[in-house]
């Protein structure tokens, strides 16, 4: 089973509105993490945000928020007043338990994001 | 910045012949990573290391190797690269909860063609 699932292979969104992006997880550690990546079609990789399993609230940074449903395994991500520049492929990803193997991500198959002016 | 430079940037390289990539970071981070990145697969763990001399496999392992005899370098070696391993090449160090920029920082890549 796959450990990270983005059901929106591709989504489009108007210039300033608002945008949320899916990911659900599957995994019995109680504690994890899960993040947000960002990868322009310039290739590099941008953390956004990060959301822990012991956390009480949502996280956000500036534009981004994620949602985070515990119970339902799903923390996606919001992206407020869309701008031009958000245009790309997002990447949701997880690190599972706290010992030295917790250190790896695991990534789902991003979602290809394009704004429309 | 994380100082994370990878080399190359970009190879073109026959198939049956062994490729080393190269990742060198300058903040004495003690993990790091590589990850390869396929369309329609994201990021998947090759290997990782967790010292000078301590690495492990990842998920998709088979037909690279790894070493780590310096805490700042950390090499991928394709030992005879084949046509499957075209890819795109990601060099990862991680940061502890509580650090700035807590996560994963990422090299620019390299962009790996076997013809």
């Amino acid at each position: 089973a796959q450990k990270i699932t983005q059901t929106q292979p591709g989504m489009f969104v108007q210039e300033k509105e608002a945008v949320t992006l899916d990911c659900t997880y599957d995994t019995s550690d109680p504690s994890y993490g899960l993040f947000w990546y960002k990868q322009p079609s310039s290739g590099e990789m941008i953390f956004l945000i990060y959301q822990g399993s012991y956390d009480q609230q949502n996280a956000t940074e500036g534009r981004y928020s994620l949602n985070f449903q515990k119970a339902r395994k799903s923390a996606n991500l919001v992206i407020s007043a869309s701008q031009l520049g958000d245009s790309a492929m997002y990447f949701c990803a997880m690190r599972e338990g706290s010992g030295a193997g917790s250190y790896q991500l695991t990534f789902g198959k991003g979602t290809k994001l394009s704004v429309i002016p | 910045d994380a100082g994370i430079t990878q080399s190359p940037r970009h190879k073109v390289t026959e198939t049956g012949t062994p490729v080393t990539l190269r990742c060198h970071q300058t903040e004495n981070h003690r993990y790091m990573y590589w990850y390869r990145q396929d369309p329609g697969h994201g990021l998947r763990l090759i290997h990782y290391s967790y010292g000078v001399k301590d690495t492990d496999k990842g998920e998709v392992s088979d037909g690279y190797s790894v070493s780590r005899s310096k805490t700042e370098d950390f090499l991928l070696t394709l030992e005879s690269a084949t046509s499957s391993q075209t890819s795109v090449y990601f060099c990862a160090i991680s940061r502890d909860r509580g650090s700035k920029n807590y996560g994963y920082t990422f090299g620019s890549g390299t962009r790996l063609t076997v013809v």
